[in-house]
């Protein structure tokens, strides 16, 4: 059951301009939502998270948005880095710890 | 702080076999999750142990089993391997957060890579 897309599975952006990631949910229950960051041959790394009653949340060059009616989440990475060049991945969280995420977004900065 | 460790890391084994991973986490974490992650399907829930319970369940089959222990230390099995659970798997650490409900930021291992033959 796919409750967390993420649709684009790559994206390109040249350094210095704006990343945008988006994910979709289906689950109007969850109660967080977050992003990680994996480099190749690690685990993923936690970003940013953002409550369900929130609509935006700041850290950084870091930032996520939550448009509730739309079911819709998206981290905006200004300005972009070479060093941010990784996979990027959204999940939901519900019942306390159980998450769903996304497929992952491939994050390309080119220099 | 020595982060979230997962042995072994590489494993190769032959369909109808057996596996055990292993985890440890953070000291101080008592969730721990478990995921397995292939090409284009993301990170898949597994299950989530928490004080030596199992708290939260993925849709997997009854093949794939956990355990967690009193140092908060925890295994997953899978029996009758199948092609299609070579995998990487990840194991993942959480926190009590300030109000007394476990934290939603995981700090994950760097996986288990499960090759099955």
């Amino acid at each position: 059951d796919q409750q967390v897309k993420q649709n684009s599975p790559s994206l390109s952006v040249q350094e210095g301009r704006i990343s945008i990631l988006n994910c979709d949910y289906t689950n109007s229950m969850f109660d967080y939502f977050l992003w990680y960051k994996k480099y190749p041959a690690e685990g993923p790394t936690f970003l940013i998270s953002i409550s369900s009653i929130k609509d935006k949340n700041e850290d950084g060059r870091f930032t996520v948005f939550l448009n509730k009616s739309a079911k819709h989440l998206s981290l905006h990475i200004v300005p972009s880095q070479p060093g941010d060049s990784a996979v990027y991945f959204c999940a939901a969280r519900i019942n306390f710890n159980k998450f769903y995420f996304g497929s992952g977004t491939k994050l390309n900065v080119k220099p | 702080k020595a982060g979230v460790t997962q042995t072994p890391r590489y494993l190769i084994k032959t369909r109808g076999q057996q596996v055990t991973l292993s985890c440890s986490p953070i000291s101080g974490h008592r969730s721990v999750s478990w995921y397995q992650q292939t090409p284009g399907q993301g990170l898949q829930f597994l299950f989530e142990y928490f004080s030596e319970t199992q708290r939260n369940k993925g849709n997997f089959p009854g093949r794939f089993s956990g355990r967690q222990f009193s140092n908060s230390r925890s295994e997953m099995n899978v029996s009758t391997l199948e092609l299609g659970d070579s995998a990487l798997y990840l194991c993942a650490s959480s926190k009590m957060g300030p109000s007394g409900t476990t934290s939603y930021e995981q700090y994950f291992g760097p996986g288990t890579r499960l090759t099955v033959t």
